[in-house]
């Protein structure tokens, strides 16, 4: 069972766009991570988001978890080539001990 | 450099074979998960080993089995292996052995069946 749906599968972008991914579930979680995976790595977290309606920047990438904690977004502004990669949603629900990953969304960014 | 280690790189091998895939977490770090990686897409929970004992299972296998050795090192075993088996495998270490804990993956082991 995927508990997390990512949106779009794949999406390329043209350097200085930019982008919304989404991550949707009928489930509450308790907290939502937000990874980037680059080929031949393993996926490197970029941020944890614990609250609804939580927003955290990083630079350019913002990050927001849904008032009911059942969804997230990550947008881009003026994406750059080293943005491309897997961006996996990942939540955490209270009880378990283990993350239930998303779908993924290929990013390719053209310069 | 996440401070995981995964042994080997990679691996090669033929269907009804059996493998061992080797993960060192990092310095401190008592929990050990897998997960299994297909087709580049979201990665499936395999199973969780916090401290030597098994804390988590996700969608593992009955061929499949890990352990988590004395000095926090883990193996994942892989049995009678099949075509579909054929995928990377990640191990992750965290601090403490619940979901919010940061985890740290490793490079990953990509399996191909033949």
């Amino acid at each position: 069972t995927q508990l997390l749906e990512q949106s779009p599968q794949f999406l390329s972008i043209q350097e200085g766009e930019n982008l919304t991914v989404y991550c949707n579930s009928s489930s509450v979680f308790s907290s939502l991570q937000w990874y980037r995976q680059e080929p031949g790595e393993g996926p490197v977290l970029l941020v944890t988001v614990v609250t609804g309606g939580e927003v955290k920047k990083l630079k350019r990438l913002t990050f927001q978890f849904g008032d009911a904690r059942k969804d997230s977004s990550l947008h881009i502004t003026a994406a750059q080539p080293g943005d491309t990669g897997l961006y996996l949603c990942a939540g955490g629900q209270t009880g378990a001990n283990n993350l239930f990953f998303g779908t993924g969304t290929r990013l390719t960014v053209i310069p | 450099d996440s401070g995981v280690t995964q042994t080997p790189k990679h691996l090669i091998t033929a269907t009804g074979q059996r493998v061992t895939l080797r993960c060192s977490p990092r310095s401190g770090d008592l929990s050990v998960y897998w997960y299994q990686q297909s087709l580049d897409q979201g990665l499936q929970f395999l199973i969780q080993y916090y401290n030597g004992e098994e804390r988590a299972k996700g969608n593992i296998l009955e061929r499949f089995s890990a352990q988590q050795f004395p000095d926090l090192h883990s193996e994942l075993n892989l049995s009678s292996l099949e075509l579909g088996d054929s995928a990377l495998y990640f191990c992750a270490s965290s601090r403490g052995g619940i979901a919010k804990n940061i985890q740290y993956f490793g490079a990953g082991t990509r399996l191909s069946v033949l």
